[in-house]
């Protein structure tokens, strides 16, 4: 079965300073990966995904991610940090069947502080 | 385009009752899943419908079930209550069957509180 694990339940970085979201996966077969973003009280927007084209993705808001198969990662970066910024990230991998299944990590909680 | 819509937004049941949580696809989308998310566990995966058909389902007991409408829309309900159900649900649309969709549109959710 697939998982992913996010590393960090929460990070905390200063406005300006790069952000690092690390993700690492395990699938059966080659696999579709995404970060969703989650702001309080609101449901998961997509901020990217990976579907084995590029294996850099770039997406909304400045961010981009990087698909790594020989350490299986699909790490969320963005170069500079803005309060804006501040939410929960859910890395996710499909499902090897077809099927619009997701299966999410734990999150992790972005804190930006000026 | 109208997101993907989910009522109610809040409600609070005692332990023992039944809810219904409803959601509306975006337009045009024909699959619907449901995940239930808390803080202890995340985000775990219910059971998704593609053209009123259960095509997935995940590892939760029976009492929650779900079906879905000839015009995409779906339901969810849980019955006998307990206060482990007390989540946020969401429910998430994509276009296409199949693993080539992949993204899913999520509404905003219903959050559940069971006392």
């Amino acid at each position: 079965a697939q998982s992913v694990t996010q590393l960090g339940s929460h990070v905390s970085v200063s406005e300006g300073a790069l952000v690092l979201l690390r993700c690492n996966y395990s699938s059966s077969v080659p696999p579709y990966l995404f970060w969703y973003v989650q702001y309080p009280n609101q449901g998961l927007q997509l901020l990217l995904k990976y579907t084995s084209a590029a294996t850099l993705v770039k997406g909304i808001n400045g961010f981009e991610a990087e698909f790594k198969k020989s350490e299986t990662s699909f790490h969320l970066t963005k170069p500079s940090a803005h309060m804006s910024d501040a939410a929960e990230y859910f890395c996710a991998v499909s499902d090897p069947f077809g099927y619009s299944t997701l299966t999410f990590g734990k999150g992790t909680m972005l804190l930006v502080s000026p | 385009k109208a997101g993907v819509t989910q009522t109610p937004r809040y409600l609070i049941k005692t332990r023992g009752q039944q809810v219904t949580l409803s959601c509306s696809p975006i337009s045009g989308h024909r699959s619907v899943s449901w995940y239930q998310q808390t803080p202890g566990q995340g985000l775990q995966f219910l059971f998704e419908y593609f053209s009123e058909t259960q095509r997935n389902k995940g590892n939760f007991p029976g009492r929650f079930s779900g079906r879905q409408f000839s015009n995409s829309r779906s339901e969810m309900n849980v019955s006998t209550l307990e206060l482990g159900d007390s989540a946020l649900y969401l429910c998430a649309s994509s276009f296409l069957a199949g693993k080539d969709t992949g993204e899913l549109f999520f509404g905003e959710g219903s959050r559940l509180t069971v006392l």
